[in-house]
């Protein structure tokens, strides 16, 4: 039973366009979401992560939105460069604020197509 | 800053035999997580210590799997005996619980076992 899931094993897009990876999740205890970015032979690395109180994070060229109704949140990435293809995953918590394991989703491959 | 060390890198054994994978948590953090990749399931939490306390073991697939943290700043993850079905790639994270980001785990690069 996969609690965090992301549809799309991979994904294409343009250099200079918008990138917008999904993610859904069915356990409604999950409070705290990250994105996690991982290039080949390497570990996973933290990208970027929202609160279940908040709908809306910001980095830079990264946002996170999350719909807590629709147990849905998404990675948008613009403008994409060379450098974001990798795999990305999405991983959820139920810690409350402390630590705890996290719950990821499989991994969707971006690649960005110059 | 040192990130999180693992080794060996690369584990390559036969089938029966004890492997032993180690990991060097990022200094000052005081959770430590082991993870393993498979095509099949993905990334899976095995066990996570906080404290040098092993916390949740639920995810240890079964007692041929053990792991240890004897201080903050070491950790490993045994599996005696091995079997191929163990081939996978095993990642360890840590994280600060308590600095106001927690749940934000560093990785370490991961050791990719082979059992033959």
């Amino acid at each position: 039973d996969q609690q965090v899931k992301q549809n799309s094993p991979s994904l294409s897009v343009q250099e200079g366009r918008i990138s917008i990876l999904n993610c859904d999740y069915t356990n409604s205890m999950f409070d705290y979401f990250l994105w996690y970015k991982k290039y080949p032979a390497e570990g996973p690395t933290f990208l970027i992560s929202i609160s279940s109180i908040k709908d809306k994070n910001e980095d830079g060229r990264f946002t996170v939105f999350l719909n807590k109704s629709a147990k849905h949140l998404s990675l948008h990435i613009v403008p994409s460069q060379p450098g974001d293809s990798a795999v990305y995953f999405c991983a959820a918590s139920d810690s409350g604020g402390g630590a705890d394991g996290l719950t990821f989703g499989k991994g969707t491959h971006l690649i960005i197509q110059p | 800053d040192a990130g999180v060390i693992q080794s060996p890198r690369h584990e390559v054994t036969e089938m029966g035999q004890e492997v032993t994978l180690r990991c060097k948590p990022i200094s000052g953090h005081n959770s430590l997580f082991w993870y393993r990749q498979t095509m099949m399931r993905g990334l899976e939490l095995l066990i996570y210590f906080n404290n040098n306390v092993p916390i949740d073991d639920s995810g240890m697939p079964e007692d041929r799997f053990s792991a240890k943290m004897p201080n903050a700043s070491f950790s490993t993850l045994k599996i005696q005996p091995s079997e191929p079905r163990d081939s996978a790639v095993y990642f360890c994270a840590s994280s600060f619980e308590g600095g106001g980001k927690s749940d934000t785990q560093y990785f370490g690069p991961g050791t990719r076992l082979t059992v033959l």
